[in-house]
């Protein structure tokens, strides 16, 4: 089981806007930055959101991310079909002193 | 650019030892701060941080595998490895090398992510 609770699906039609949530706690998200990764089908994992909500040079601003205390978000706007993917949250854990990812939600676009 | 790859057994007997290499393309491994990080993913399952490592030998390691795992690293060859002892059939998984990079803001915040990873490679654990 996950210490960062993602849904383990979303779903949306092309053009539209999809959210995916992290949810997690304070000794994680409440105190360190959360990191989002994609990963297209039969790839490496790709990063996505660094530090909440910045955006490594190459990725669309199609895709943001937002925090707030214990719970982050990933939206993707303008939905493509190339966005079909799995997406991950993942943070340093300062109980754990370790990393610790979400689950993981795959992204259908219908 | 810098690029990641990870070498090693495909295949390896339960109860024995899984080792992999990660080789880095350029002289980057003692040329910053960064450090080098081995994650795992089960077939049809979630990522998983298995350790990390920086140049000067200081390593992290998950709670969970702590036990079995040793992480080195060899800068004259920019290589960094894994161990990972007594495997079962829990241990299978795509095995990713990826570096964690760091800087710090204005405001002296730290801020970490992986933001290079190899391709993966595939350890199956089987007799």
């Amino acid at each position: 089981q996950s210490v960062l609770t993602q849904p383990p699906s979303a779903s949306g039609t092309p053009g539209q806007r999809v959210t995916i949530s992290c949810s997690g706690g304070s000794s994680n998200l409440g105190s360190n930055n959360v990191n989002w990764y994609q990963q297209l089908p039969g790839t490496a994992p790709k990063l996505l959101i660094y530090s909440n909500d910045q955006r490594p040079s190459g990725v669309p601003d199609r895709f943001s991310g937002s925090e707030s205390g214990t719970s982050a978000s990933l939206a993707i706007s303008g939905l493509q079909s190339e966005d079909e993917a799995d997406y991950y949250c993942a943070a340093w854990d300062d109980s754990l002193n370790g990393w610790i990812f979400g689950g993981g939600t795959k992204l259908t676009v219908l | 650019q810098l690029q990641l790859q990870e070498s090693g057994p495909g295949l390896v007997k339960p109860s024995e030892t899984l080792s992999l290499t990660c080789s880095v393309s350029a002289d980057a491994i003692s040329g910053s701060d960064s450090y080098w990080g081995w994650l795992r993913q089960p077939p049809g399952k979630g990522l998983e941080w298995i350790g990390s490592i920086h140049y000067t030998g200081r390593t992290f390691y998950s709670p969970s595998l702590k036990s079995r795992v040793t992480l080195s690293v060899d800068t004259s060859q920019n290589q960094f490895s894994l161990r990972l002892t007594s495997v079962t059939a829990a241990d299978t998984a795509v095995y990713y090398c990826a570096r964690r990079w760091n800087y710090y803001d204005d405001s002296g915040n730290p801020h970490w992510y992986f933001d290079l990873w190899g391709r993966g490679t595939l350890v199956t654990v089987s007799s």
